[in-house]
């Protein structure tokens, strides 16, 4: 079985500029989770869908959007790009969306962002 | 809110073990996760402990006693392919969402 795909893999933006980054989780994942990770703050959750409707959201600015599709795939996007975006963006799927071993989350590889 | 606190560095030698230790302190706790994480990859999924008690995988083992807050990993016979951040990480709600400690960096050496 495939796992997390996520692309593209690298990308370099201007500030100000915009970002869609995309996940495709592993056949059958219907939950999807969406984490950054630097340096300094380590990974902090962005968001998590399931069913193509938003259960939780983490501390980020508006900016930072998300959604997921009927197929469960899911894009992130973030508008108006800062310096401090410059990060390591995971995505991560899970069989369920609860709170046992079923929501264990699989990662992908993620999406490098440098924002200039 | 919820902390995780874990050590930022561990060094061993080839063949020993190691126990790399989680306190944590959250406002709600359905399990406590570890992660394996090599230079610039992916968060990989190692074990889940939701019940007080002794995991067992291969080589590694996770321990958690949900009263004192705390868990751990246990790494044996290890291996220079065992160096790599390893993240303790709890699930505070009824959804999937993890919330990570900092990071154990182990260094295996020869």
């Amino acid at each position: 079985k495939a796992g997390v795909t996520q692309t593209p893999r690298y990308l370099i933006k201007t500030r100000g500029q915009q970002v869609t980054l995309s996940c495709s989780p592993i056949s059958g994942h219907r939950s999807v989770s969406w984490y950054q990770q630097t340096p300094g703050q380590g990974l902090q959750f962005l968001f998590e869908y399931f069913s193509e409707t938003q259960r939780n959201k983490g501390n980020f600015p508006g900016r930072f959007s998300g959604r997921q599709f009927s197929n469960s795939r899911s894009e992130m996007n973030v508008s108006t790009l800062e310096l401090g975006d410059s990060a390591l963006y995971l995505c991560a799927s899970s069989l369920g969306a609860g709170g046992g071993a079923l929501s264990e989350q699989y990662f992908g590889p993620g999406t490098r962002l440098t924002v200039t | 809110g919820q902390s995780l606190e874990q050590p930022s560095e561990v060094t061993a030698v080839e063949g020993a073990i190691v126990q790399i230790n989680c306190t944590y302190q959250t406002s709600g706790f359905y399990g406590l996760s570890w992660y394996q994480q090599h230079d610039g990859g992916a968060p990989t999924f190692l074990s889940y402990n939701a019940l007080d008690g002794l995991e067992e995988t291969g080589r590694f083992s996770s321990f958690l006693s949900r009263s004192d807050s705390y868990g751990y990993l246990l790494l044996q016979e290890l291996q220079m392919k065992d160096s790599a951040s390893y993240f303790c990480a709890v699930r505070v709600s009824g959804y999937s969402t993890l919330t990570f400690g900092k990071g154990t960096m182990l260094l295996v050496s020869p």
